[in-house]
């Protein structure tokens, strides 16, 4: 069975600094994975995905994402935030070889981006 | 296209009482998932349906059961309410399976009192 761990419960971090949310999975077959994003009182938007290919996927709002497989993270990352990304950040794995099989979601990280 | 569409979004029960929740998936998506969220114990997965059969199923007491209609269109009932019931309720949908990505629904917020 598939586990991910988010080491951060939570990331302030001020306004157009980098940031960086750290998500480590486990699973003893071949993985995809997601990021997804939830604002107060919404439900969860992607974020990105990686399924195959090269391994630095980018997705909306500026994000991106780097699948390391020796390590096994699916590190977030944006170059410069912006208050409007305060919000809940949760990383996902699911079994790519079990067509099925449900996803696994991490704990989430709370990012909070200061002025 | 319209995204997935959840009703009620906001719900107040009674211990002991059922509930049912409704989730439209996006157009063409035949795959619906449903999963609790509470600041407690996070995402949890609930089920699967795809094409009506329910294909996954989380680790959840019986009283937790859905069905899917040829439609694709979803619904999950909670019968015998407990406090700890109360959550965000949020629905998926996907094109090609849970194992993909899923588009998710605003959620619906039940509280039991």
């Amino acid at each position: 069975a598939q586990s991910v761990t988010q080491l951060d419960s939570q990331v302030p971090v001020f306004e157009e600094a980098p940031v960086e949310l750290r998500c480590n999975y486990s699973s003893s077959v071949s993985v995809y994975l997601f990021w997804y994003v939830q604002y107060p009182n919404q439900g969860l938007q992607l974020l990105l995905k990686y399924l195959s290919g090269s391994t630095l996927v980018k997705g909306i709002n500026g994000f991106e994402a780097e699948f390391n497989k020796s390590q096994t993270s699916f590190h977030l990352r944006k170059p410069s935030v912006h208050i409007s990304d305060t919000a809940e950040y949760f990383c996902a794995v699911s079994d790519s070889n079990n067509y099925g099989q449900n996803f696994v979601f991490g704990p989430g990280t709370r990012l909070s981006v200061l002025p | 296209k319209a995204g997935v569409t959840q009703t009620p979004r906001y719900l107040i029960k009674t211990r002991g009482q059922q509930v049912t929740l409704s989730c439209s998936p996006i157009s063409g998506h035949r795959s619906v998932s449903w999963y609790q969220q509470t600041p407690g114990q996070g995402l949890q997965f609930l089920f699967e349906y795809f094409s009506e059969t329910q294909r996954n199923k989380g680790n959840f007491p019986g009283r937790f059961s859905g069905r899917q209609f040829s439609n694709s269109r979803s619904e999950m009932n909670v019968s015998t309410l407990e406090l700890g019931d109360s959550a965000l309720y949020l629905c998926a949908s996907s094109w090609r399976g849970s194992s993909y990505e899923q588009y998710f629904g605003p959620g619906t917020r039940l509280t039991v009192t």
